[in-house]
């Protein structure tokens, strides 16, 4: 089983949709948590960072952390084409960070 | 553009060859972290140093891998007599280490394609 597990996708929603993606993880001792947009052939471009349990706002983007579940989730609410990415979760491991494999998210105009 | 910088962005080599990247990080970061991701996959970790010195190798880089960061600045990643397994985006990532400023930012990443 691997520490953070995330559905790969892809996931096709129409312009304008609220999308949820979600991870899951093994390891309690992560306690920071963050949320990268990957296009295509690009590097990982940081989205959301978050410590502990909670929620956190950022324009359309909400993060939300559930330490109790090792369940975190990040919102984007009238999703546009340009949110057409792979999305990573990652938490931290001490000093490095333990990725998800990215869930592909495909916003229909 | 003040981001982390890597070269180059594509390379494709034959089997057996030896080939080398080069990383710039951000300028006051003083962490830099190289990750290998394959198709499909999140990035991997495999080694990060804190200033000049290697703090830690994954178990994935093999003896044919070897990382410097000779002045603490920019970092090289040499990977020698490559082979088809060695193919795959390789990213370079920097970030301080002041407290609640660790964030990871990458670069673009380095392609390598072994035929």
């Amino acid at each position: 089983q691997k520490e953070v597990e995330q559905d790969p996708g892809p996931l096709s929603v129409p312009e304008g949709a609220i999308v949820s993606l979600n991870c899951t993880y093994s390891n309690s001792a992560f306690q920071y948590f963050m949320w990268y947009r990957q296009y295509s052939r690009k590097g990982p471009e940081l989205l959301m960072y978050t410590y502990s349990s909670g929620n956190k706002e950022d324009g359309r983007f909400t993060a939300q952390v559930d330490k109790s579940s090792k369940y975190i989730s990040l919102f984007i609410r009238d999703s546009q084409p340009s949110d057409s990415a792979t999305y990573l979760c990652a938490m931290d491991s001490s000093y490095k960070l333990i990725f998800g494999s990215g869930t592909r998210l495909l916003v229909r105009p | 553009d003040t981001g982390v910088s890597q070269n180059p962005r594509h390379k494709i080599t034959k089997r057996g060859q030896n080939v080398t990247f080069r990383c710039d990080p951000i300028s006051e970061h003083n962490r830099l972290y190289w990750y290998r991701q394959t198709l499909g996959q999140g990035p991997e970790f495999l080694t990060y140093f804190q200033n000049e010195a290697q703090l830690e190798k994954s178990r994935l880089l093999s003896d044919r891998f070897s990382a410097e960061r000779p002045k603490g600045s920019f970092s090289t990643l040499e990977i020698q007599r490559t082979e088809q397994g060695d193919s795959a985006m390789y990213l370079c990532a920097s970030s301080s280490d002041r407290v609640g400023e660790e964030k990871l930012f990458f670069g673009s990443g380095t392609q390598l394609s072994v035929l």
